[in-house]
């Protein structure tokens, strides 16, 4: 079965630049959510779109920024990146109130 | 402010016995439980779940306990197998909200051959 794909899967940095990460949730899908893992601690919920609206914000940094398009896949935009933004970054997938499904992350390391 | 706690970092079992991850939250709205498995590099991946309106749910090996009145939930699995070895988060949404999920620390299990 298809499962929810990520990329890049990792990602290498400096300081002070941008990324891009992409989420292209299971087909059908029409929740996308955003969670950061950083080193040794539980995943933290970032974001949250249905059907193409935010529908939820949870510790984000106002330097990042994301949306959900036409087509259901998202983007999680960094800017102005710091040492403490390399975590793992999943995103997670579901019918509205199902069960979410979880990619396999996204590494970004920021040095 | 941790809302979900698995207060055992790690757990070592014997090949064959029972596992058993606890879980306590703080947060009387939560309705809708998860245990996810992770492996490094990988997702979590889902395992079992139950809705506050159960306070059992069984699927193969693993076998979620809900107790609502202690905030307190486990997660069973037997037997334990080697290939169960992982993190186990345990997850908590409310529906009255958005549904996101709010994470345990998680559990590293480790079942020994």
């Amino acid at each position: 079965a298809a499962g929810v794909i990520q990329s890049p899967r990792h990602l290498i940095k400096e300081k002070r630049e941008t990324a891009t990460l992409k989420c292209y949730p299971i087909p059908r899908h029409d929740t996308v959510y955003w969670y950061q893992q950083g080193p040794g601690q539980d995943p933290q919920f970032l974001i949250s779109f249905y059907e193409k609206m935010q529908s939820d914000k949870g510790s984000i940094p106002d330097r990042f920024s994301a949306q959900q398009f036409s087509d259901y896949h998202s983007e999680l935009n960094m800017s102005s990146l710091e040492l403490g933004d390399s975590a793992l970054y999943f995103c997670a997938s579901s019918l509205l109130s199902d069960t979410q499904y979880f990619g396999p992350g996204t590494r970004l390391t920021v040095l | 402010d941790q809302q979900v706690k698995q207060n055992s970092p790690s757990l070592s079992v014997q090949e064959g016995r029972i596992s058993i991850l606890n879980c306590d939250y703080t947060n009387s709205m939560f309705d809708y439980f998860l245990w996810y498995k992770k492996y490094p590099a990988e997702g979590p991946t889902f395992l079992i779940s139950i809705s506050s309106i159960k306070d059992k749910n069984e699927d193969g090996r693993f076998t979620v306990f809900l107790n609502k009145s202690a905030k307190h939930l486990s997660l069973h699995i037997v037997p334990s197998q080697p290939g169960d070895s992982a993190v186990y988060f345990c997850a908590a949404s409310a529906s009255s909200g958005t549904y996101k999920y709010i994470f345990g620390t998680g559990t590293r299990l480790k079942v020994l051959a």
